[in-house]
Protein backbone atom coordinates (compact mmCIF):
# COMPACT_ATOMS: atom_id res chain seq x y z
CA UNK A 1 0.00 0.00 0.00
CA UNK A 2 1.35 3.53 -0.78
CA UNK A 3 2.42 5.63 2.77
CA UNK A 4 1.15 8.82 2.56
CA UNK A 5 2.24 11.42 5.21
CA UNK A 6 0.69 15.04 5.17
CA UNK A 7 2.25 17.92 7.28
CA UNK A 8 1.22 19.57 8.92
CA UNK A 9 -1.34 16.80 10.66
CA UNK A 10 -2.87 20.18 12.38
CA UNK A 11 -2.75 24.01 12.77
CA UNK A 12 -4.68 26.75 13.93
CA UNK A 13 -4.81 29.86 12.38
CA UNK A 14 -6.06 33.62 11.90
CA UNK A 15 -8.48 34.71 9.71
CA UNK A 16 -7.26 36.09 6.65
CA UNK A 17 -3.90 34.28 6.70
CA UNK A 18 -3.02 31.33 4.46
CA UNK A 19 -1.44 27.70 5.08
CA UNK A 20 0.58 25.47 2.98
CA UNK A 21 -0.55 21.88 3.56
CA UNK A 22 2.02 19.46 1.79
CA UNK A 23 1.43 15.85 1.00
CA UNK A 24 4.28 13.02 0.35
CA UNK A 25 3.90 9.84 -1.57
CA UNK A 26 6.67 6.91 -0.89
CA UNK A 27 5.91 6.18 -4.47
CA UNK A 28 5.95 7.97 -8.02
CA UNK A 29 2.21 8.74 -8.78
CA UNK A 30 0.92 9.96 -11.83
CA UNK A 31 -2.92 11.25 -10.40
CA UNK A 32 -2.87 12.94 -6.41
CA UNK A 33 -6.26 14.14 -4.91
CA UNK A 34 -6.57 16.86 -2.54
CA UNK A 35 -10.10 16.48 -0.89
CA UNK A 36 -11.73 18.87 2.12
CA UNK A 37 -13.86 17.18 4.98
CA UNK A 38 -15.61 20.14 6.92
CA UNK A 39 -17.13 19.12 10.20
CA UNK A 40 -18.98 16.49 10.84
CA UNK A 41 -19.51 15.98 7.13
CA UNK A 42 -18.33 13.72 4.33
CA UNK A 43 -15.21 14.42 1.78
CA UNK A 44 -15.32 16.50 -1.24
CA UNK A 45 -12.84 16.87 -3.56
CA UNK A 46 -11.21 19.85 -4.63
CA UNK A 47 -8.72 19.24 -7.48
CA UNK A 48 -7.01 16.82 -9.28
CA UNK A 49 -3.18 17.68 -8.77
CA UNK A 50 -1.44 17.02 -12.46
CA UNK A 51 2.04 17.07 -12.71
CA UNK A 52 3.59 19.42 -15.39
CA UNK A 53 0.08 20.70 -15.47
CA UNK A 54 -2.18 23.41 -13.93
CA UNK A 55 -4.58 21.25 -11.32
CA UNK A 56 -7.75 20.37 -12.19
CA UNK A 57 -10.59 21.90 -10.09
CA UNK A 58 -13.95 20.52 -9.40
CA UNK A 59 -16.74 23.09 -9.50
CA UNK A 60 -17.18 25.21 -6.50
CA UNK A 61 -13.33 25.40 -6.02
CA UNK A 62 -11.01 27.92 -7.48
CA UNK A 63 -7.45 28.37 -8.07
CA UNK A 64 -7.31 31.36 -6.42
CA UNK A 65 -8.72 30.07 -2.93
CA UNK A 66 -6.72 26.41 -3.47
CA UNK A 67 -3.39 27.12 -5.27
CA UNK A 68 -2.07 23.37 -5.68
CA UNK A 69 1.57 22.89 -7.00
CA UNK A 70 2.94 19.64 -8.31
CA UNK A 71 6.64 19.93 -8.41
CA UNK A 72 7.30 15.92 -9.00
CA UNK A 73 5.41 12.44 -8.53
CA UNK A 74 5.62 11.92 -5.34
CA UNK A 75 4.69 15.93 -3.71
CA UNK A 76 2.23 17.93 -3.24
CA UNK A 77 1.19 21.36 -1.89
CA UNK A 78 -2.56 22.63 -1.31
CA UNK A 79 -2.85 26.16 -0.32
CA UNK A 80 -5.73 27.69 1.50
CA UNK A 81 -5.51 31.89 1.13
CA UNK A 82 -7.55 34.23 2.65
CA UNK A 83 -8.49 32.05 5.51
CA UNK A 84 -12.10 32.70 6.87
CA UNK A 85 -13.78 30.41 9.77
CA UNK A 86 -15.62 28.36 6.87
CA UNK A 87 -12.60 27.12 5.78
CA UNK A 88 -12.18 25.07 9.22
CA UNK A 89 -11.82 21.29 7.94
CA UNK A 90 -10.00 18.33 7.71
CA UNK A 91 -7.77 18.42 4.08
CA UNK A 92 -6.91 15.04 2.80
CA UNK A 93 -4.62 13.85 0.01
CA UNK A 94 -5.16 11.05 -1.66
CA UNK A 95 -3.35 8.90 -3.94
CA UNK A 96 -4.30 5.47 -6.13
CA UNK A 97 -2.96 2.32 -5.00
CA UNK A 98 -0.41 -0.43 -6.83
CA UNK A 99 -2.46 -1.61 -9.46
CA UNK A 100 -4.80 0.80 -9.54
CA UNK A 101 -7.39 -1.24 -7.03
CA UNK A 102 -7.41 1.34 -4.84
CA UNK A 103 -7.62 4.64 -3.33
CA UNK A 104 -5.78 5.65 -0.28
CA UNK A 105 -5.87 8.59 1.73
CA UNK A 106 -3.13 10.25 3.70
CA UNK A 107 -4.02 10.90 7.95
CA UNK A 108 -5.43 14.30 6.98
CA UNK A 109 -4.70 18.16 8.01
CA UNK A 110 -6.71 19.51 10.59
CA UNK A 111 -7.65 22.88 10.40
CA UNK A 112 -9.47 24.92 12.74
CA UNK A 113 -9.92 29.13 11.46
CA UNK A 114 -10.25 31.72 14.28
CA UNK B 1 -24.65 13.81 -12.33
CA UNK B 2 -23.01 11.42 -9.90
CA UNK B 3 -24.50 10.88 -6.46
CA UNK B 4 -24.17 8.30 -3.33
CA UNK B 5 -27.18 8.04 -0.55
CA UNK B 6 -26.07 6.48 3.06
CA UNK B 7 -29.61 7.30 4.21
CA UNK B 8 -28.54 5.53 7.66
CA UNK B 9 -26.82 8.60 9.61
CA UNK B 10 -26.24 6.72 13.14
CA UNK B 11 -26.44 3.08 13.79
CA UNK B 12 -25.85 2.00 17.40
CA UNK B 13 -26.14 -1.78 18.13
CA UNK B 14 -24.83 -4.06 20.91
CA UNK B 15 -21.86 -5.60 20.69
CA UNK B 16 -22.25 -9.27 18.87
CA UNK B 17 -25.00 -7.94 17.06
CA UNK B 18 -25.00 -7.81 13.16
CA UNK B 19 -25.60 -4.97 11.41
CA UNK B 20 -26.17 -3.80 7.39
CA UNK B 21 -24.71 -0.47 6.51
CA UNK B 22 -26.85 0.88 3.48
CA UNK B 23 -25.32 2.59 0.03
CA UNK B 24 -27.46 3.64 -2.69
CA UNK B 25 -25.76 5.27 -5.91
CA UNK B 26 -26.76 6.85 -9.03
CA UNK B 27 -25.05 7.33 -11.97
CA UNK B 28 -25.19 7.14 -15.56
CA UNK B 29 -21.96 5.75 -16.58
CA UNK B 30 -22.09 2.00 -17.26
CA UNK B 31 -18.57 1.28 -16.09
CA UNK B 32 -18.17 2.46 -12.42
CA UNK B 33 -16.27 1.19 -9.21
CA UNK B 34 -18.07 1.14 -5.70
CA UNK B 35 -15.68 1.40 -2.46
CA UNK B 36 -16.03 1.31 1.26
CA UNK B 37 -14.21 3.38 3.55
CA UNK B 38 -13.61 2.85 7.03
CA UNK B 39 -12.77 6.45 9.35
CA UNK B 40 -11.97 5.59 13.17
CA UNK B 41 -12.15 8.10 15.68
CA UNK B 42 -8.57 9.23 14.68
CA UNK B 43 -9.71 10.97 11.55
CA UNK B 44 -7.51 8.39 8.42
CA UNK B 45 -9.84 6.56 6.02
CA UNK B 46 -9.43 3.00 5.78
CA UNK B 47 -9.93 1.65 2.75
CA UNK B 48 -12.23 -1.61 2.97
CA UNK B 49 -12.58 -2.78 -0.70
CA UNK B 50 -13.32 -1.74 -3.88
CA UNK B 51 -16.06 -3.57 -6.41
CA UNK B 52 -16.32 -3.17 -10.34
CA UNK B 53 -19.67 -2.43 -11.99
CA UNK B 54 -18.96 -6.01 -13.85
CA UNK B 55 -18.97 -7.73 -10.99
CA UNK B 56 -22.07 -8.40 -8.97
CA UNK B 57 -20.42 -11.54 -6.92
CA UNK B 58 -20.77 -10.92 -3.24
CA UNK B 59 -17.58 -10.30 -1.39
CA UNK B 60 -16.27 -12.10 2.19
CA UNK B 61 -13.92 -10.74 4.01
CA UNK B 62 -13.88 -12.38 7.53
CA UNK B 63 -16.66 -10.55 9.52
CA UNK B 64 -17.36 -8.13 6.66
CA UNK B 65 -19.26 -8.84 3.97
CA UNK B 66 -20.67 -6.62 1.02
CA UNK B 67 -23.77 -7.43 -1.19
CA UNK B 68 -23.93 -5.65 -4.54
CA UNK B 69 -26.97 -5.62 -7.16
CA UNK B 70 -26.98 -3.33 -9.80
CA UNK B 71 -30.53 -4.13 -10.44
CA UNK B 72 -31.36 -1.87 -7.44
CA UNK B 73 -28.17 0.50 -7.53
CA UNK B 74 -27.08 -0.97 -3.52
CA UNK B 75 -23.72 -1.96 -2.78
CA UNK B 76 -24.54 -2.96 1.38
CA UNK B 77 -21.91 -3.55 3.81
CA UNK B 78 -22.57 -5.93 6.67
CA UNK B 79 -20.78 -6.47 9.76
CA UNK B 80 -20.99 -10.30 11.38
CA UNK B 81 -20.73 -10.16 15.34
CA UNK B 82 -19.93 -6.74 15.30
CA UNK B 83 -17.29 -5.67 18.05
CA UNK B 84 -16.27 -1.90 20.08
CA UNK B 85 -13.46 -1.93 17.48
CA UNK B 86 -16.00 -1.40 14.45
CA UNK B 87 -16.94 1.40 15.62
CA UNK B 88 -16.59 4.21 13.16
CA UNK B 89 -17.60 6.46 10.30
CA UNK B 90 -18.39 4.18 7.50
CA UNK B 91 -18.59 5.85 3.99
CA UNK B 92 -19.61 4.45 0.55
CA UNK B 93 -18.14 5.98 -2.62
CA UNK B 94 -18.61 5.74 -6.34
CA UNK B 95 -15.57 6.51 -8.74
CA UNK B 96 -17.65 7.81 -12.17
CA UNK B 97 -14.21 8.04 -13.85
CA UNK B 98 -11.08 6.58 -14.43
CA UNK B 99 -7.86 9.31 -15.33
CA UNK B 100 -5.46 7.33 -15.80
CA UNK B 101 -6.26 4.41 -13.65
CA UNK B 102 -6.94 6.73 -10.57
CA UNK B 103 -10.59 7.59 -9.11
CA UNK B 104 -12.61 10.53 -8.40
CA UNK B 105 -14.24 9.75 -5.94
CA UNK B 106 -18.14 10.94 -4.97
CA UNK B 107 -18.53 10.34 -1.34
CA UNK B 108 -21.79 9.37 0.61
CA UNK B 109 -23.02 11.30 3.81
CA UNK B 110 -21.66 8.43 5.83
CA UNK B 111 -22.97 6.05 8.81
CA UNK B 112 -22.26 6.60 12.02
CA UNK B 113 -21.80 3.43 13.79
CA UNK B 114 -21.39 3.34 17.75
CA UNK B 115 -20.97 -0.83 18.84
CA UNK B 116 -21.95 -0.72 22.70
CA UNK B 117 -20.48 -3.11 25.03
Amino acid sequence: SAVISQKPSRDICQRGTSLTIQCQVDSQVTMMFWYRQQPGQSLTLIATANQGSEATYESGFVIDKFPISRPNLTFSTLTVSNMSPEDSSIYLCSVPGQGKETQYFGPGTRLLVL
Amino acid sequence: AQKVTQAQTEISVVEKEDVTLDCVYETRDTTYYLFWYKQPPSGELVFLIRRNSFDEQNEISGRYSWNFQKSTSSFNFTITASQVVDSAVYFCALSPLIIQGAQKLVFGQGTRLTINP
